[in-house]
């Protein structure tokens, strides 16, 4: 069974341009959870979809922002890059909203 | 804010159990307690949960105190490729909503 898939790998983008990380849960799973790990830190909550609707979101600016599609999938996007958006963006999947969830292996963005 | 303390580092000798402690004073009586762990920039992989009740699987004990202000993640047999930052969470049964990972201990597995 595949787990939770990340594209890309790796992004390199230029302060103030914008960048679109995608996720793709394990088959079944409904609920998808973005997390921001900046270099040294604890994993910081983003948002949080379940059944296609944003159902909760951390701290962050508005310029954070996602959707979920039909199939559970996810995109996360952010506006307006800033060097401190550098970080490892994790995206997780659960089968429902309380249990145990699986994490991909994250995308690594570089702000220039 | 993570609602969870952890020591941030601890060693322990290969073969030797590794018991990893975890502070949660403020959980509520529907939160559970998970533990992760992380290898060295990957995704955190799922360990163990518990409510009250002390848990056990192929990869570790939780044991959870009475009062459930605390718990103690067990590795029994320490290897090398259990060198990791483990975090521990409290998240409520709702979903992981707003759950923060604080920075976790970093275990060392020593040969």
């Amino acid at each position: 069974e595949a787990g939770v898939t990340q594209s890309p790998t790796h992004l390199i983008k230029t302060r103030g341009q914008q960048a679109t990380l995608r996720c793709s849960p394990i088959s079944g799973h409904t609920s998808v959870y973005w997390y921001q790990q900046a270099l040294g830190l604890g994993l910081q909550f983003l948002l949080w979809y379940d059944e296609g609707e944003e159902r909760n979101r951390g701290n962050f600016p508005p310029r954070f922002s996602g959707r979920q599609f039909p199939n559970y999938s996810s995109e996360l996007n952010v506006n307006a890059l800033e060097l401190e958006d550098s970080a490892l963006y994790l995206c997780a999947s659960s089968l429902v909203a309380n249990t145990e969830a699986f994490f991909g292996q994250g995308t690594r963005l570089t702000v220039v | 804010d993570a609602k969870t303390t952890q020591p941030p580092s601890m060693d322990c000798a290969e073969g030797r159990a590794a018991n990893l402690p975890c502070n949660h004073s403020t959980i509520s009586g529907n939160e559970y307690v998970y533990w992760y762990r992380q290898i060295h920039s990957q995704g955190p992989q799922y360990i163990i949960h518990g409510l009250k009740n002390n848990e056990t699987n192929e990869m570790a004990s939780l044991i959870i105190t009475e009062d459930r202000k605390s718990s103690t993640l067990i590795l029994p047999h320490a290897t090398l490729r259990d060198t990791a930052v483990y975090y521990c969470i409290v998240s409520f049964s709702g979903g992981y909503q707003k759950v923060t990972f604080g920075i976790g201990t970093k275990l060392q597995v020593i040969p």
